[in-house]
């Protein structure tokens, strides 16, 4: 079982949806928990992070952690053709800083 | 502020040839990371080095694969030989890695473009 699962999609949605990206994990030694966006031969960007548990909003961008149920999720609002792009999830233990990705979903925003 | 800077974009080798990688972290950022990307999956961790030190090299396949950090700036990561399952894309990113585990900020990793590898 790999420490981190995300589904690949691709998923597919017109311009100004709701999108809603996931990621599970099985170890709960992890605090810290990312979201990178990766653009098509670029290297990845950190979006978001958070830590422990919780809602963080940014923008468009709203990262929620339920680590009672080893489930973490990015919602996009208002979704752009600009948002096309492929989204890791990312991990890291408190005392490593060694991060464990996800293998990441491709999102298409249709205009 | 100037990214993380790698070279080359594109490598095309035989299998059993060698290839080396260059990277140049954003200035000041002690802590240096090399992952490999295969297509369809997250970055995998191969090595992390704290200024010229190696932190973590766990997931090295240490028969082909090396890498240095000389001087604690530029590193070079290389195979030799290369097998067929080497092609990925190479990346490296760097982080401030002031090593206090106190905040993520300071431990932000920021990526270069990567380095695509094919093996034939």
């Amino acid at each position: 079982q790999k420490e981190v699962e995300q589904d690949p999609g691709p998923l597919s949605v017109p311009e100004g949806a709701i999108v809603s990206l996931n990621c599970t994990y099985s170890n709960s030694a992890f605090q810290y928990f990312m979201w990178y966006r990766q653009y098509s031969r670029k290297g990845p960007e950190l979006l978001m992070y958070t830590y422990s548990s919780g809602n963080k909003e940014d923008g468009r961008f709203t990262a929620q952690v339920d680590k009672s149920s080893k489930y973490i999720s990015l919602f996009i609002r208002d979704s752009q053709p600009s948002d096309s792009a492929t989204y890791l999830c990312a991990m890291m233990r408190d005392s490593s800083y060694k991060l464990i990705f996800g293998s990441g979903t491709r999102l298409l925003v249709r205009p | 502020e100037a990214g993380v800077a790698q070279s080359p974009r594109y490598k095309i080798i035989e299998k059993r040839q060698s290839v080396a990688f260059w990277c140049n972290p954003i200035s000041g950022h002690a802590t240096l990371y090399w992952y490999q990307q295969i297509l369809g999956q997250g970055p995998k961790l191969l090595i992390q080095f704290q200024n010229n030190g190696v932190v973590d090299d766990s997931q090295l396949p240490k028969d082909r694969f090396s890498a240095e950090r000389l001087k604690g700036v530029d590193s070079t990561l290389k195979i030799q030989p290369a097998k067929l399952e080497d092609s990925a894309v190479y990346l490296c990113a760097s982080s401030l890695g002031v090593g206090t585990g106190v905040s993520t900020l300071q431990e932000t990793q920021y990526f270069g473009p990567g380095t695509r590898l094919l093996v034939l």
